[in-house]
């Protein structure tokens, strides 16, 4: 059973910021929390992964609060091509690697 | 070398035929996973490798055999497939098996149909 729970669908424009927030109430010490991407008959893609405060990379930046309950993926100013399905997994070092529902965003030009 | 290879892209076969999926990765990784993906839905876990052993086999039903030849190998062997099978198939491998610095590298994908 997935750990987390995530909008179903955003919608957003070209030029936008998009925050993507994934609730898991139920994290573990020990748990991880990792963001990939997928687009339509791909794999899934490695976004984004931290465990506790703020990351950033080149893509994307992750926050999370101190209870850790809750993250949000932070996608600065999308384009037509960030429109993918994204997932948001929490998992701890021996867990297993199980994908929620996630989030499909769609970006209008 | 940060890809992982999975042949053949697409594949049709029939109920009564035995075919295999062939997954390859040269990262040093030694936790492999196979996915089933169907239209619309998240990838649903199947099977786990880690050193080579089977860890992980989320209950899926016989017809359906992993193998893990060596660490940079996983093939899933498929017999007596049923239409219903028919899906993405994604392999995965990533360094350590679970969360911490669990940055898994999935395939494309093998687009099968079961006629």
């Amino acid at each position: 059973l997935a750990k987390t729970t995530q909008p179903i669908s955003m919608d957003s424009y070209e030029g936008q910021e998009v925050n993507i927030t994934c609730s898991h109430n139920n994290i573990a010490t020990n748990d991880y929390i990792t963001w990939y991407q997928q687009f339509p008959s791909q794999g899934p893609r490695f976004i984004i992964q931290g465990y506790k405060t703020k990351v950033t990379n080149e893509v994307a930046s992750l926050f999370i609060p101190a209870d850790r309950k809750s993250s949000t993926l932070s996608l600065p100013r999308v384009s037509l091509s960030d429109t993918a399905v994204y997932y948001c997994l929490v998992a701890g070092n021996t867990d297993k690697l199980i994908f929620g529902t996630g989030t499909r965003l769609q970006v209008f030009p | 070398d940060t890809e992982v290879t999975q042949t053949p892209k697409h594949l049709v076969m029939g109920m009564t035929n035995k075919k295999s999926l062939k997954c390859e990765q040269h990262m040093g990784h030694r936790a492999m996973y196979w996915y089933k993906q169907k239209a619309k839905k998240p990838p649903e876990l199947m099977f786990v490798y880690s050193y080579e052993k089977l860890s992980i086999n989320e209950s899926v039903p016989s017809r359906f055999s992993p193998e893990c030849p060596n660490s940079s190998l996983l093939n899933l062997h498929l017999h007596a497939l049923q239409p219903e099978d028919s899906a993405l198939y994604l392999c995965a491998s990533s360094l350590l098996d679970g969360g911490m610095d669990t940055e898994a590298f999935f395939g494309q994908g093998t687009r099968l149909t079961v006629v």
